[in-house]
């Protein structure tokens, strides 16, 4: 079945405790990117990638780390969570190349909360 | 930098009745595309409708279309027949021609009543 996976779904942790949250994808895709959902503010991207070991600043990157070494990874990276980066994490793939087919395939969301 | 304005915080609909979001973006570009995304209560992120700029023509996909005014930055959707499996947060989404970084609108919780 064709699917972005990500673990963990759920995390509670303390302030300043290294996480990573992973993302993977088995369809191939060029394209990852890295979102935080809050209430209010809808999706806001952290971080994207393009390809293997080119990845991009988003809107919110601040305290974020990402690295794209295989085609099919793309772990979020928490050196230091504050309680500010409590959210909710979705990971998403899409094919690359013609743009007009380059959908958008979302994980299933980890919900992180940061004591 | 783009921004993606929903207006709408809520908004609730009889079953079988005819709803619309509206959805308005700014952006210098002119080459670019828009989506709306279903989020129900399962979290799921799903792709509803999409549109490319360069297209005068509206998209419609089933019993959703969107009104695309490109000279009025705005883009709504038009969900007819609503379903009580409609309900759902809608979000409204930009992404320019080339890359990647995607802007989504706060999204418009919608209810479906019986």
């Amino acid at each position: 079945e064709a699917q972005v996976t990500q673990n963990p779904r759920y995390l509670i942790t303390v302030t300043g405790k290294k996480l990573t949250v992973t993302c993977s994808q088995n369809m191939n895709h060029e394209y990852m990117s890295w979102y935080r959902q809050d209430p209010g503010l809808g999706l806001r991207q952290i971080y994207y990638s393009m390809n293997v070991e080119v990845t991009d600043k988003g809107d919110v990157p601040e305290g974020y780390k990402v690295s794209r070494k295989e085609k099919r990874n793309f772990p979020l990276i928490l050196e230091s969570p504050s309680p500010n980066q409590t959210s909710l994490y979705f990971c998403a793939s899409s094919p690359g190349g013609h743009a007009s087919t380059d959908t958008q395939y979302f994980g299933p969301g980890t919900r992180l909360t940061v004591l | 930098a783009q921004t993606v304005t929903q207006s709408q915080p809520e908004m609730s609909v009889q079953e079988a009745e005819t709803v619309t979001l509206s959805c308005t973006y700014d952006t210098s570009e002119s080459d670019y595309y828009l989506f709306w995304y279903k989020q129900p209560p399962s979290r799921q992120m799903i792709l509803v409708i999409r549109q490319e700029a360069y297209k005068q023509q509206n998209a419609t996909e089933n019993r959703f279309s969107v009104n695309f005014q490109k000279a009025a930055k705005s883009f709504s959707l038009k969900i007819s027949d609503s379903q009580l499996g409609d309900a759902a947060m809608y979000f409204c989404a930009y992404r320019h021609n080339y890359g990647q970084n995607f802007v989504f609108g706060p999204g418009t919780r919608l209810s479906v009543l019986p």
